[in-house]
């Protein structure tokens, strides 16, 4: 069973950042935070991850507090292609990830 | 650069064929999984390689179900005898050693009749 805690579901405007949080109340030390993302109808994909500073990269932003008992998704500015079901997932590496249901994010016009 | 192919991309046949799906990993990449995707139970593992050696079978649902793979850039999952509950979408990924992401596939949509 996944380990992590998001939100079901949330809407953002298109051009608005959206904040997807999520909840890691059981992350171990030597666990990273990944987030990935699917679009309808394609296979996940991989977005950002961090141990415990917060990273940035072309995609997206990965805010993670200091404690690791949560991290927020940022992405700066929301575009329809955005629309997808987002992933958080407490992951050492080269194990299979572990998916839960993940935030469905809708990007409105 | 190429991401992980899959073939077919959709697939239909009647219960009881025998269905083989096929991944081709990212060249160089030393670990390949194998999900199954439906709306009830999402995302679960049904088997992963490493080095081309099978590490950890526990989710292939039942001896019906078996995967291969006889190099470094082709695995195979096969089900044999096919039955409908088998339908969903099925992806096949492929990482790096160490902490490293896993690419994914656009999966294979199977439907068995």
């Amino acid at each position: 069973d996944a380990k992590t805690t998001q939100p079901t579901s949330m809407d953002c405007a298109e051009g608005r950042a959206a904040n997807l949080p999520c909840n890691h109340s059981t992350i171990s030390g030597n666990e990273y935070v990944y987030w990935y993302r699917q679009i309808h109808s394609q296979g996940p994909q991989y977005i950002i991850h961090g141990l415990k500073n917060n990273e940035t990269n072309e995609m997206a932003s990965l805010i993670i507090t200091e404690d690791r008992k949560s991290s927020t998704l940022i992405l700066p500015h929301a575009t329809l292609r955005d629309t997808a079901v987002y992933y958080c997932i407490d992951h050492s590496g080269n194990t299979p990830l572990v998916f839960g249901k993940g935030t469905r994010l809708s990007v409105i016009a | 650069d190429a991401g992980v192919i899959q073939s077919p991309r959709h697939e239909v046949t009647e219960m009881g064929q025998e269905v083989t799906l096929r991944c081709k990993p990212i060249s160089g990449h030393d670990y390949l999984f194998w999900y199954r995707q439906t709306m009830m139970r999402g995302l679960e593992l049904l088997i992963y390689f490493n080095n081309n050696v099978p590490i950890d079978d526990s989710g292939m649902p039942e001896d019906r179900f078996s995967a291969k793979m006889p190099n470094a850039s082709f695995s195979t999952l096969k089900i044999q005898p096919s039955e409908p509950r088998d339908s969903a979408v099925y992806f096949c990924a492929s990482s790096l050693l160490g902490v490293q992401p896993q690419h994914f596939g656009d999966g294979t949509r199977l439907s068995i009749l």
